[in-house]
């Protein structure tokens, strides 16, 4: 069965560097874009990045766009998301999610992740 | 960006009710609209992607309508696991946006 598992949160001071993991298994993740989901306390999700199947193209949301990078190794089925300069408003729980059709960038997310905490604070 | 509205924001309903939640675009999206039922603590779970198509395993008390920028995601018979928050999310354009939420609770 798919499953996608997030590591790597924590928390950073404001400024700071951290990398984000999610390791997937069950499906052909040559054949998935992914993407990057956020959530803040007691909020709404915010979508935050996708990465094509291939890896050679990436779209953000504005909100992190210049801080974030979004990256995959196919070759060990795992995504990536890079946060840099991180803020206090960047403190949420991130999914990671699959596509829900191969090949598409625009079919939904079909399978999520548990998500890992990440907080910014000082 | 598009943006997405969802109403109503909550609503308390019976089991075996009916429910609608809605769900508007500010422009065009076809059918690039996908629903996610949420429940606490716990990740989104997709339930209909192209606005209408039933992700696999869901019942068909789920169901989806709509095209362009007015939606609507239908419940049938509600049962008491259907509590929790649903969202929308457009996928015609980056950023993918999401709706504001419905939170659904179970008289």
């Amino acid at each position: 069965q798919v499953q996608l598992v997030e590591s790597g949160g924590g928390v950073v001071q404001p400024g700071r560097s951290l990398r984000l993991s999610c390791a997937a298994s069950g499906f052909t993740f040559t054949r998935y874009a992914m993407h990057w989901v956020r959530q803040t306390a007691g909020k709404g999700l915010e979508w935050v990045a996708v990465i094509s199947h291939d890896g050679r193209s990436d779209n953000y949301a504005d909100s992190v766009k210049g801080r974030f990078s979004i990256s995959r190794d196919n070759s060990k089925t795992t995504l990536f998301l890079d946060l840099h300069n991180l803020r206090a408003e960047d403190t949420a729980v991130y999914y990671c999610a699959r596509e829900q059709i191969s090949y598409s960038r625009s079919s939904g997310l079909g399978y999520w992740g548990q998500g890992t905490l990440v907080t910014v604070s000082s | 960006d598009i943006q997405m509205t969802q109403s109503p924001s909550s609503l308390s309903a019976s089991v075996g009710d009916r429910v609608t939640i809605t769900c508007r675009a500010s422009q065009d999206i076809r059918t690039y609209l996908s629903w996610y039922q949420q429940k606490p603590g716990k990740a989104p779970k997709l339930l209909i992607y192209s606005a209408s198509g039933l992700q696999s395993g869901l019942p068909s008390r789920f169901s989806g309508f709509g095209s362009g920028t007015d939606f609507t995601l239908t419940i049938n018979s509600l049962q008491p696991d259907d509590f929790g928050t649903y969202y929308c999310q457009q996928s015609a354009s980056f950023p993918h946006t999401f709706g504001q939420g419905t939170k659904l609770e179970i008289k």
